[in-house]
């Protein structure tokens, strides 16, 4: 299956700083790619869909200022976490689509946020 | 809302027993797939059903989705320690092509 990978796997960062996050697809061009974000032993939450080339779109309850999400290619979409804080600490997953519509996604490995 | 309730969301067991997690929504899906999570990794694919009533088989595990596409079960036969882990459904919908998660089935199975 297509490949995608998420770096860091794993970043410790203090509070108040940023940290960015950032998802490829190695093997395929993803036009759309989906950002989620999880807490031990919960589910994963969809915080946005970003398409390449434009805006992404939020869902609901999720602040676009604090979690900034750029997809400025296809085989690249980044998530940066703004003055991180302690409650920001989580699991982040990002997945991907090759073309449009509701062919198969492919789900990176995901990145573990600790905030001090 | 799109919702999707997935149901136990914890289940301890002995080795051997059978088991049933469900998820349920009010909303019809394109298709609805189910993930196997281990910690610290990301989901990986266990099938996906698209067509309501179908079933799916993956060795232990039988996958059902209703009739409505409302609806998916997956049943796993004489449950073994390996078969521990997190168990997520999620639905596809058609606008948007968002794929949405159920709570999750912590799933603990005791040799």
């Amino acid at each position: 299956g297509a490949v995608v990978s998420q770096h860091p796997s794993w970043v410790i960062c203090k509070s108040g700083t940023s940290v960015k996050i950032e998802c490829r697809s190695l093997d395929f061009q993803a036009t759309t790619m989906f950002w989620y974000r999880q807490f031990p032993k919960q589910s994963l939450m969809l915080m946005a869909t970003s398409n390449e080339g434009s805006k992404a779109t939020y869902e609901q309850g999720v602040e676009k200022d604090k979690f900034l999400i750029n997809h400025a290619s296809l085989t690249l979409s980044t998530l940066t976490v703004t003055s991180a804080h302690p409650e920001d600490s989580s699991f982040y997953i990002c997945s991907a689509r090759e073309g449009t519509g509701t062919g198969e996604l492919f789900f990176g490995e995901g990145s573990r946020l600790t905030v001090l | 809302t799109q919702l999707l309730e997935q149901s136990p969301q914890f289940l301890s067991i002995q080795e051997g027993e059978n088991l049933t997690v469900y998820c349920n929504s009010s909303s019809v899906f394109s298709s609805l797939q189910w993930y196997r999570q281990e910690p610290g990794e990301g989901p990986v694919l266990l099938v996906t059903v698209v067509t309501g009533g179908e079933v799916k088989k993956l060795k232990r595990l039988t996958f059902q989705f209703g009739d409505a596409r409302k609806d998916s079960s997956l049943h796993i036969t004489a449950a073994q320690p390996g078969d521990t882990g997190l168990y997520l459904c999620a639905g596809l919908y058609n606008q948007g092509g968002k794929l949405i998660f159920g709570q999750g089935t912590e799933l603990s199975v005791k040799p």
